[in-house]
């Protein structure tokens, strides 16, 4: 079974721009999540979508958000970068259910400049 | 408020010497314990988890207790390895396990 993928693996974008990353979940998985994973703040959760739906929301601004497409993939888009959006960005996917365990991916490291 | 602390940040032990990491959790409600290692540039992947239902599992040289009461669970690493060397996350779940709260990772470094 493939893993969680996530594109693109770099991203390098200035202030004020928006950036749009991807995640395919792994096969049959429902659910994805999204982290943003920086030195300082460490793996902080943003959304998670069900079934095209967000059903839980971490403390970041309205200019992140997301979506999911009836086949599960993910899309996460940050409007007018700020410096502090540079990190790490990892996707998770699980089948959904209570309990289930979480399966990152690879990540997109996002640079803001 | 939803909160994981983690202690100790970095812990450098001899290999072949047992390793402990130990977290605490904010939430009452929280019932779903998971654990991943994350190596220099490479995803978090999971390693063992634990539900509120149990006090301890195993997995070979890894085992995590659990103490409900207290609101802290931990992490055993036995006869340590250098390929034991990474980065360690606790995490507790929140609105249920899809919504994950970290602590803030613990540098688990082997000496041969």
């Amino acid at each position: 079974k493939a893993g969680v993928t996530q594109t693109p693996r770099y991203l390098i974008k200035t202030r004020g721009q928006q950036v749009t990353l991807s995640c395919s979940p792994i096969s049959g998985h429902r659910s994805v999540s999204w982290y943003q994973q920086t030195p300082g703040q460490g793996l902080q959760f943003l959304f998670e979508y069900f079934s095209e739906t967000q059903r839980n929301k971490g403390n970041f601004p309205g200019r992140f958000s997301g979506r999911q497409f009836s086949n599960s993939r993910s899309e996460m888009n940050v409007s007018t970068l700020e410096l502090g959006d540079s990190a790490l960005y990892l996707c998770a996917s699980s089948n959904g259910q209570s309990n289930s365990p979480l399966h990152f991916g690879n990540g997109t490291r996002l640079t803001v400049t | 408020g939803e909160n994981v602390e983690q202690h100790p940040s970095t812990l450098s032990v001899q290999e072949g010497d047992s390793a402990v990491i130990k977290c605490t959790y904010s939430d009452s409600a929280s019932n779903y314990f998971p654990w991943y290692k994350q190596e220099l540039g490479k995803r978090p992947q999971l390693i063992i988890d634990i539900r509120s239902n149990v006090g301890e599992k195993k997995d070979q040289r890894i085992a995590v207790t659990l103490n409900k009461t207290a609101k802290h669970f931990s992490l055993h690493i036995t006869e340590t390895q250098p390929e034991d060397s990474a980065v360690y996350f606790c995490a507790a779940s929140f609105q249920g396990a899809q919504k994950l709260v970290f602590g803030q990772g613990t540098r688990l470094t082997i000496n041969p």
